[in-house]
């Protein structure tokens, strides 16, 4: 296992368009989370899921973002209608929710960075 | 989450420790202190992360004080690729919420 995995590593695309983003996470963790960065800033949370669930989403997921993890295995976040205000790097992370309840260092991927010309 | 504050930037000399202060004065008693950094064009990577107590890895060291309130990362010997932004982060459990971070070159 060579950690996660994120595909495409760059993207772009025109105005409008739809695109969609895969990410791999280590096999045997169960929290999925995607975060989106733009330049200069920490990432921001967009949402997380457990196995296959998705538990939370935050205010900036607009409805034109949709994310699935339909096996509990890979996610993809899919963006409808793109924006230039979309252009940004979008990152995978995953972790462990063990049975004692704790969490702990989440591993991300390399991004995929996005430009909407 | 706890908020947390940082330096912008600091620089350090090559093979020299490199100590990254944090401030959390309103940490609540169930969130851990996490360090993560990021070097460019990568995602951010996991250092080391604490509750109370002080924690040492083969990266780094994380010095908290007794009340909490405010936390030191130590790189003990300072590399060129330790160059990066560093992000001190408070948390329960499950979500991560980054702020600016501190922007670190080690120069040689």
């Amino acid at each position: 296992d060579t950690g996660v995995s994120q595909n495409p590593r760059h993207k772009i695309t025109k105005r409008g368009q739809n695109v969609t983003f895969r990410c791999d996470p280590i096999s045997e963790h169960n929290r999925l989370y995607w975060y989106r960065q733009t330049l200069g800033q920490g990432p921001e949370f967009l949402t997380y899921f457990q196995n296959e669930a998705q538990l939370e989403k935050s205010r900036l997921l607009s409805d034109r973002f949709s994310a699935e993890r339909p096996k509990g295995s890979f996610s993809t976040l899919e963006i409808q209608r793109t924006e230039q205000g979309d252009s940004a790097m979008y990152l995978c992370a995953s972790s462990i929710l063990r049975n004692n309840g704790k969490s702990h260092g989440y591993t991300f991927g390399s991004g995929t960075r996005l430009t909407v010309v | 989450d706890a908020k947390t504050t940082q330096p912008t930037s600091m620089d350090c000399a090559e093979g020299r420790a490199a100590n990254l202060p944090c401030n959390h004065s309103t940490i609540s008693g169930n969130e851990y202190v996490y360090w993560y950094r990021q070097i460019h064009s990568q995602g951010p990577q996991y250092i080391i992360h604490g509750l109370k107590n002080n924690e040492t890895n083969e990266m780094a060291s994380l010095i908290i004080t007794e009340d909490r309130k405010s936390s030191t990362l130590i790189l003990p010997h300072a590399t060129l690729r330790d160059t990066a932004v560093y992000y001190c982060i408070v948390r329960p459990f499950y979500k991560l919420s980054f702020g600016a971070g501190t922007t670190v070159t080690v120069r040689a």
